[in-house]
């Protein structure tokens, strides 16, 4: 079974702190992807990658940065965290050849 | 982009009917996935459907690639069937486009 995991389930920080919310997928897969999902606006692409070290923007970057070291792991990072990225953030990950998705449990942060 | 419309955006069930959700998108895709998003927020991959008809249990997926539609048939719901159904499109290993989703209940 494909495992995505992410490191916190529900994290509280701080206006103006740096977070790092990390993600580990299991298959060897190539891509990457950091989603949100908010009421009534549904789920956004933030960023992805294709394969280590490299990195594309997606709808909204804005705010955001990503780090890919390792194939298994891709992060996001809040530089500055604001109360405006209170959200459900998403990541999913995918094979090369075979497309199918697959997601971790979420991380619900809160921003105060 | 690729535009994705589910319809209908909400729908309330007696247990054990059945029902059916459906998804439209805008150009042709070679992706195609039908997603549940429990209550704790997780999405659980149903379907991996960019065409042809698949089963899993009670739940069945038919994609129609060249009309730009899927559909998700549940039958025989259950109160553990409530909970928000996502269709997401996408062109190869692209990023995937999510629909607004079905928010379904389903009532004892």
């Amino acid at each position: 079974d494909v495992k995505v995991t992410q490191s916190s389930r529900y994290l509280v920080k701080r206006t103006g702190e740096k977070v790092f919310l990390e993600c580990v997928q299991d298959m060897d897969h190539e891509n990457m992807f950091w989603y949100r999902q908010d009421p009534g606006l549904g789920l956004r692409l933030i960023y992805f990658s294709y394969d280590v070290k490299m990195k594309e923007k997606g709808d909204i970057p804005e705010g955001y940065s990503v780090s890919r070291e390792k194939k298994e792991r891709f992060s996001l990072i809040l530089e500055s965290a604001s109360t405006n990225q209170t959200s459900m953030y998403l990541c999913a990950s995918c094979s090369g050849g075979d497309y199918e998705q697959y997601f971790g449990p979420g991380t619900r942060l809160t921003v105060t | 982009g690729i535009q994705v419309e589910q319809s209908p955006p909400d729908l309330i069930l007696q247990e054990g009917a059945n029902s059916t959700l459906r998804c439209n998108f805008s150009d042709s895709v070679n992706n195609l996935q039908w997603f549940h998003q429990n209550p704790w927020g997780q999405l659980i991959n149903l379907f991996y459907i960019p065409s042809g008809t698949k089963q899993n249990g009670r739940l069945s997926a038919t994609t129609v690639a060249t009309e730009r539609y899927s559909l998700l048939y549940i039958s025989s719901s259950q109160t553990t069937d409530s909970g928000v159904y996502f269709c997401a499109v996408g062109q190869g290993n692209t990023p995937l486009v999510f629909g607004k989703g079905t928010r379904l209940s389903v009532i004892a």
